[in-house]
């Protein structure tokens, strides 16, 4: 299994432009999330998925918006990218562990943006 | 509102020593808790996780123990080395969270040679 993939690795934009960070994962996992990261901070959730077409809003979901057509991929769009949003995306899958609720994360690489 | 903390952001220790990094939590009513290390640049890389009913969990040198009562969790490394300098993530999976993690900011750990 390749994992969690995430493209592209570094992305320079303009204010103003738009673009999709493209994730995705082939381990069947129902559960799939984008995260922030800025310099020195902790993650900072922006959208998750329970599953295929069901989406909802985490704590930065500002500026950003997903969709989720297949159980494989989870693609963020950036429109009209500000400075604000420079940072480093992680996208995660989750799957259940054993017979309770317990979800075990993995994550991608990262992307790296940054916006002038 | 449910949070993660960790103390202290920053641990700097030479090389040999154990140490214990920190990880507290406001809700006791939680599914499991994940440590996670990440590299300067990187991904995060899953350490260990414990499940809600368990006490403790081992990985070669590693070790991680939960107490939901006090709403604490504790990472033990053992004969700490150079190459264990990293940041350190918590992670808490909360009742009522729809599947959501809540992160800890993490604590950097510098293990001078």
């Amino acid at each position: 299994n390749a994992g969690v993939t995430q493209t592209p690795k570094f992305r320079i934009l303009k204010i103003g432009q738009s673009m999709t960070l493209q994730c995705t994962q082939d381990m069947n996992h129902n559960y799939m999330y984008w995260y922030r990261q800025d310099p020195g901070m902790g993650l900072k959730l922006i959208y998750y998925s329970v599953g295929a077409g069901i989406t909802d809003k985490g704590e930065v979901p500002n500026g950003y918006n997903v969709s989720r057509s297949t159980t494989e991929d989870f693609p963020l769009r950036l429109e009209l990218a500000a400075p604000s949003q420079t940072s480093v995306y992680f996208c995660a899958s989750s799957y259940p562990i054993g017979q309770g609720f317990s979800y075990e994360q993995y994550f991608g690489p990262g992307t790296r943006l940054t916006v002038t | 509102k449910q949070e993660v903390t960790q103390i202290p952001a920053a641990l700097s220790v030479p090389e040999g020593e154990n140490l214990v990094l920190n990880c507290s939590f406001t809700d006791s009513a939680i599914y499991n808790l994940q440590w996670f290390r990440q590299d300067p640049g990187k991904g995060l890389t899953s350490l260990l996780l414990i499940q809600s009913s368990q006490r403790e969990q081992t990985s070669g040198r590693l070790n991680a123990s939960l107490d939901k009562s006090s709403g604490r969790s504790t990472l033990y490394i053992a004969a700490s080395q150079p190459g264990d300098s990293a940041t350190y993530l918590c992670a808490v999976f909360f009742y009522n969270q729809g599947g959501k993690l809540i992160f800890g900011q993490g604590t950097e750990l510098s293990v001078k040679p």
